[in-house]
């Protein structure tokens, strides 16, 4: 089976553009969750949804940010405008509840410099 | 949320070496992974593992859940073993897995 499938794997922008993030979850999941990595914060959760709905988007960090899911097989993560700030690596990681959350499954992420 | 606490932050072995990673929490969790960061930046799952024993060839973990720590064992460690090493966990209800800072573990020859 496909893992975990996320476009692009690089992005290089300049500040003010706008910036989309695409995420394929592996079939039959029903928690898409997309993270940030950076040097200085780590792992950080922006936000997740289950069975397409946004659940908690509390790690969204500003207005500029945005995240849908308009069908179980497919998400967007959106920058706009787009700042240095932005550049890291964003990971979107799917995972088939059992009662509660299972294994997390990871993408191979999208690095993404804003410049 | 709960905090989450990995030692030692950094580790050097040799080829062949054993080590113990820990995880700390702070508060009870019921559901606890973990999981490897490769030099390349790929995350790999390791170990669901709420509760209990599990092994996976030289790799192996346990948590306690009710004294809110789990313990990542790698044996005859190889070269391919280097990266970072995450632990994740949640309490409650909350679906959200809240990582820790890792363990930067580099294998030498």
């Amino acid at each position: 089976d496909a893992g975990v499938i996320q476009s692009p794997r690089h992005e290089v922008t300049e500040m003010g553009q706008e910036v989309t993030l695409r995420c394929k979850p592996i079939s039959g999941h029903d928690y898409l969750f997309w993270y940030r990595q950076t040097m200085m914060r780590g792992l950080e959760l922006l936000i997740y949804f289950n069975n397409n709905v946004p659940i908690d988007d509390s790690g969204m960090p500003e207005d500029r940010f945005s995240a849908k899911m308009p069908n179980a097989s497919f998400s967007t993560l959106k920058i706009q405008p787009s700042e240095p700030r932005d550049s890291a690596v964003y990971f979107c990681a799917s995972s088939l509840s059992r009662g509660r959350i299972g294994e997390l499954f990871f993408g191979e992420g999208s690095r993404l410099t804003v410049l | 949320g709960i905090q989450v606490e990995q030692s030692p932050p950094d580790l050097i072995l040799q080829e062949g070496a054993n080590s113990t990673l820990r995880c700390n929490f702070s508060d009870s969790v019921n559901n606890l992974q973990w999981f490897h960061q490769n030099p390349w930046g790929q995350l790999i799952n390791l170990f669901y593992i709420p509760s209990g024993t599990k092994q996976n060839g030289r790799l192996s973990a346990t948590t306690v859940a009710t004294e809110r720590y789990s313990l990542l064992y790698i044996s005859s460690s190889q070269t391919t073993d280097s990266g970072v090493y995450f632990c994740a966990g949640n309490t409650g209800t909350a679906s959200k897995l809240t990582f820790g800072t890792g363990t930067r573990l580099q294998v030498t020859l």
